[in-house]
């Protein structure tokens, strides 16, 4: 079955521990994003990656680290988690792009976070 | 950081009844997608739409892509309970940083 998966799906930690949330695809995609979503914004994205060892910012990525070791895998790191950093996270990925519009992303399931 | 703006941001409607739901933006968009979540899961693609002015016909869902490709509409014809769910749309500004998403409208059809 095709699918993204994440772990952990809930989550609660104190201020400053360290951690990270891994994810997963099966589909031999490309590209891969994550995104946070909090009530009455969206979701909005934090990284993304277009292939193995290339990442780039997206819209909100202080505080957050990402890596690309290999193509299926692409873990979000909270080095000093802050309260700011409570929400839900997804990790999505898809084909790409036709050079005309973007493909559909394939989303996770989601990981709660709560930092307190 | 190109916006998109949805509304309503909630809707409660009896079954039955119809609804639109609108996505605008200042800016061009190359595609706009709609996606629908359910609590504790991902959205998941409805319609990617691509050319201005085009119509597509999901079931009862009517998605339109504005003229001057800024903005999008879905309506739903008779909802049903099952179509509860976060609508999000999503505007393709075709660069590598793929897709904005809109705030979300969340819609609850009553039984």
């Amino acid at each position: 079955e095709a699918q993204v998966t994440q772990n952990p799906r809930y989550l609660i930690t104190v201020t400053g521990k360290k951690l990270t949330v891994t994810c997963s695809q099966n589909m031999n995609h490309e590209y891969m994003s994550w995104y946070r979503q909090d009530p009455g914004l969206g979701l909005r994205q934090i990284y993304y990656s277009m292939n193995v060892e290339v990442t780039d910012k997206g819209d909100v990525p202080e505080g957050y680290k990402v890596s690309r070791k290999e193509k299926r895998n692409f873990p979000l790191i909270l080095e000093s988690p802050s309260p700011n950093q409570t929400s839900l996270y997804f990790c999505a990925s898809s084909s790409g792009t036709s050079g005309t519009y973007t493909y559909e992303q394939y989303f996770g399931p989601g990981t709660r976070l709560t930092v307190t | 950081t190109q916006l998109l703006e949805q509304s309503p941001q909630f809707l409660s409607i009896q079954e039955g009844e119809n609804l639109t739901v609108y996505c605008n933006s200042s800016s061009v968009f190359s595609s706009l997608q709609w996606y629908r979540q359910e609590p504790g899961e991902g959205p998941v693609l409805l319609v990617t739409v691509v050319t201005g002015g085009e119509v597509k016909k999901l079931k009862r869902l009517t998605f339109q892509f504005g003229d001057a490709r800024k903005d999008s509409s879905l309506h739903i014809t008779a909802a049903q309970p099952g179509d509860t769910g976060l609508y999000l749309c999503a505007g393709d500004a075709g660069s590598a940083r793929q897709l904005t998403f809109g705030s979300g409208t969340q819609l609850t059809v009553l039984p």
